[in-house]
């Protein structure tokens, strides 16, 4: 079984563009969470999708939204980018809607962005 | 605020066992243990769980005190590709994961 895509791997923008990650979660799961990770910050939750639908949202501004599509494939965009923006960004698919037991979430191998 | 306690860092020499501890005293008793490792700039792995009982799987061991409030995760026998930071979490089915610091584990030849 194919694991969890994320694309593009590697991403440069420049302060004040905005940018899309694309992810696709693992076949048959339909829970999909995002995380930024930086140096100083460590591996922070962004949001969570099931069904369409965000279950739970991390504590980060307005700029950073996403959305997932009825094949459970997800993607978050990033408006008006700020140099602390530059981060690697990870997607996780996991097979148990939110709030329905523990489960496990399978990572992706993430995308890096730099915010110049 | 965090919920769980690791070391930053531990060594192990290749072919021995690695024991990492975690102390997560104000553990709850719907809320699972959960260890997930990373190695350098790949996205984290899922290695285990577990809410009071021992759990065994194929890459590793998790010992769960009988109060919960430690645990510790067994690599039975450390290679250099587990040379990653481990991380401990506590979460419960309605929870996200909180990632803190985790364990920088060192195997080395």
């Amino acid at each position: 079984k194919a694991g969890v895509t994320q694309t593009p791997r590697y991403l440069i923008k420049t302060r004040g563009q905005q940018v899309t990650l694309s992810c696709s979660p693992i076949s048959g799961h339909r829970s999909v969470s995002w995380y930024q990770q930086t140096p100083g910050q460590g591996l922070q939750f962004l949001f969570e999708y099931f069904s369409e639908t965000q279950r739970n949202k991390g504590n980060f501004p307005g700029r950073f939204s996403g959305r997932q599509f009825s094949n459970s494939r997800s993607e978050m965009n990033v408006s008006t980018l700020e140099l602390g923006d530059s981060a690697l960004y990870l997607c996780a698919s996991s097979l148990n809607p939110p709030g329905q037991g523990a489960g496990e979430q399978y990572f992706g191998p993430g995308t890096r962005l730099t915010v110049t | 605020d965090a919920k769980t306690t690791q070391p930053p860092s531990m060594d192990c020499a290749e072919g021995r066992a690695a024991n990492l501890p975690c102390n997560h005293s104000t553990i709850s008793g719907n809320e699972y243990v959960y260890w997930y490792r990373q190695i350098h700039s790949q996205g984290p792995q899922y290695i285990i769980h577990g809410l009071k009982n021992n759990e065994t799987n194929e890459m590793a061991s998790l010992i769960i005190t009988e109060d919960r409030k430690s645990s510790t995760l067994i690599l039975p026998h450390a290679t250099l590709r587990d040379t990653a930071v481990y991380y401990c979490i506590v979460r419960s089915g309605y929870s996200t994961l909180t990632f803190g610091k985790g364990t920088m584990l060192l195997v080395s030849p």
